[in-house]
């Protein structure tokens, strides 16, 4: 059973401030997407990573798979209120299985 | 983009009864809609996938005569909690994706159980 570890668990920072929440998994990833999730809300995807040492950058948020394809970062510069969420890391499987989440980082930005 | 709805957004029952969610996707055909459960504070948990016609394959833990999923058209799924009890308050939420849309899975914007 594939586990994913999510670090830090929660984090709280002031606003500007940048930050990074890390994804670590206990086998290879099919491909690792990773989601943003609102209290109340289903979770959104925000990027989707397949190859190892791939870099994706989303506005502020930068994404990284590692070379071993079994950890992932997500960087976000300048921190704004609006980014307060969970981060969720999650396995696809292949497509036609559901998704293993790990237990996401909460992040909270302060005005 | 692709919508998938859920209705009810939040239901309180009494202890014993049974409530039923429905997930739809609105603006394509799923080929498999997924159910999750989410306890506070924790992540997603796979309960069962559900492909449209067939039974649906719960994951190791989940009973499937307590969570009763059909999946009656490419367009809808329902979940049954049957006989709910107070430890089946959660939020559930349900996921679709589609052959020709690749690995995405387009999430709803869940359901809140609360068993009194």
């Amino acid at each position: 059973t594939q586990l994913l570890e999510q670090s830090p668990q929660f984090l709280s920072i002031q606003e500007g401030e940048n930050l990074t929440v890390y994804c670590n998994s206990s086998s290879v990833f099919s491909s690792l997407q990773w989601y943003r999730q609102e209290p109340g809300e289903g979770p959104v995807l925000l990027v989707t990573v397949v190859t190892g040492g791939e870099v994706k950058k989303l506005k502020r948020l930068t994404f990284q798979f590692g070379d071993a394809r079994k950890d992932s970062s997500l960087h976000i510069t300048a921190a704004q209120p609006g980014d307060t969420g969970l981060y969720l890391c999650a396995d696809s499987g292949g497509g036609a299985d559901g998704l293993t989440f790990g237990k996401g980082t909460h992040l909270i930005i302060q005005p | 983009g692709a919508v998938v709805s859920q209705h009810p957004s939040w239901v309180i029952c009494k202890s014993g009864t049974s409530v039923k969610i429905e997930c739809r996707s609105l603006d394509f055909q799923a080929t498999t809609m997924f159910w999750y459960r989410q306890f506070p504070k924790q992540s997603l948990m796979l309960m069962a996938t559900s492909n449209e016609g067939s039974k649906a394959t719960y994951e190791q833990g989940v009973e499937k005569d307590k969570f009763l999923i059909n999946h009656a058209s490419l367009t809808l799924s329902t979940l049954t909690v049957t006989s709910a009890h107070p430890e089946d308050s959660s939020f559930y939420i349900c996921s679709a994706n589609s052959f020709d849309r690749g690995e995405t899975q387009y999430f709803g914007p869940g359901t809140r159980l609360l068993v009194l």
